[in-house]
């Protein structure tokens, strides 16, 4: 298994530009997150999905979208990318399960915007 | 507001050492306290988790102490290694369909094990 894959690693973007972090998952997980990290402030959730067809915000969803089509996939969108964006993003995946589950975490990708 | 605080935000053991590291939380809804370990340059993995059925849980140098009423639970590595050198993330989330799944992490230590 692959486990959760992330591309691309590294990515720089002028403002306003727009891009699409992909996320994959071999793991037949219901359950995928995106967070992103910020140097002294941890992982913050940006959004999630229960399944193929369900997403919804977490934390800190503003100038993100996502869609889930497939149970493998989880692609995270920037439509007009701000330097406040910059950040390394990480997707994650799990079992879906009412108390808790262990989330496997991709490689993550580094964003630059200017 | 950060629901999980952690503390220190860095930390420097020498080898052989005992590494502490501190967590409180907010939320009394929260049900399952992971601890993730972050080298540089990969995604966080799963280290130790707790739930607060019980005040603590040991695996092989590791250690999650859990106090319920105070709202805190803390990471002890015994016999720190310079391998140990890493990020590491207490988090903490809730029951339910979505929020079972719903990580809050705290701000992360950064550990340094000198040999």
């Amino acid at each position: 298994n692959a486990g959760v894959t992330q591309t691309p690693k590294f990515q720089v973007l002028k403002t306003g530009q727009s891009m699409t972090l992909q996320c994959a998952q071999d793991m037949n997980h219901e359950y995928m997150s995106w967070y992103r990290q910020d140097p002294g402030m941890g992982l913050r959730l940006i959004h999630y999905s229960v399944g193929a067809g369900i997403t919804d915000q977490g934390e800190v969803p503003n100038g993100y979208n996502v869609s889930r089509s497939t149970t493998e996939d989880f692609p995270l969108r920037l439509l007009s990318a701000a330097p406040s964006q910059t950040s390394v993003y990480f997707c994650a995946s799990s079992y879906r399960i009412r108390q808790g589950s262990e989330q496997y975490f991709g490689p993550g990708t580094r964003l630059t915007v200017t | 507001q950060q629901q999980v605080k952690q503390s220190p935000q860095s930390l420097i053991v020498q080898k052989g050492g005992i590494s502490i590291i501190n967590c409180a939380y907010e939320n009394t809804a929260f049900d399952y306290f992971p601890w993730y370990q972050q080298f540089p340059g990969k995604g966080p993995a799963l280290l130790i988790a707790i739930r607060p059925d019980v005040s603590e849980k040991k695996e092989g140098r590791f250690t999650i102490s859990f106090n319920k009423s105070a709202k805190q639970f803390s990471l002890h590595i015994m016999d720190s290694q310079p391998g140990d050198s890493a990020t590491y993330f207490c988090a903490a989330s809730g029951m339910g369909e979505t929020s079972g799944s719903r990580l809050t992490f705290g701000e992360g230590t950064q550990l340094t094990v000198n040999p």
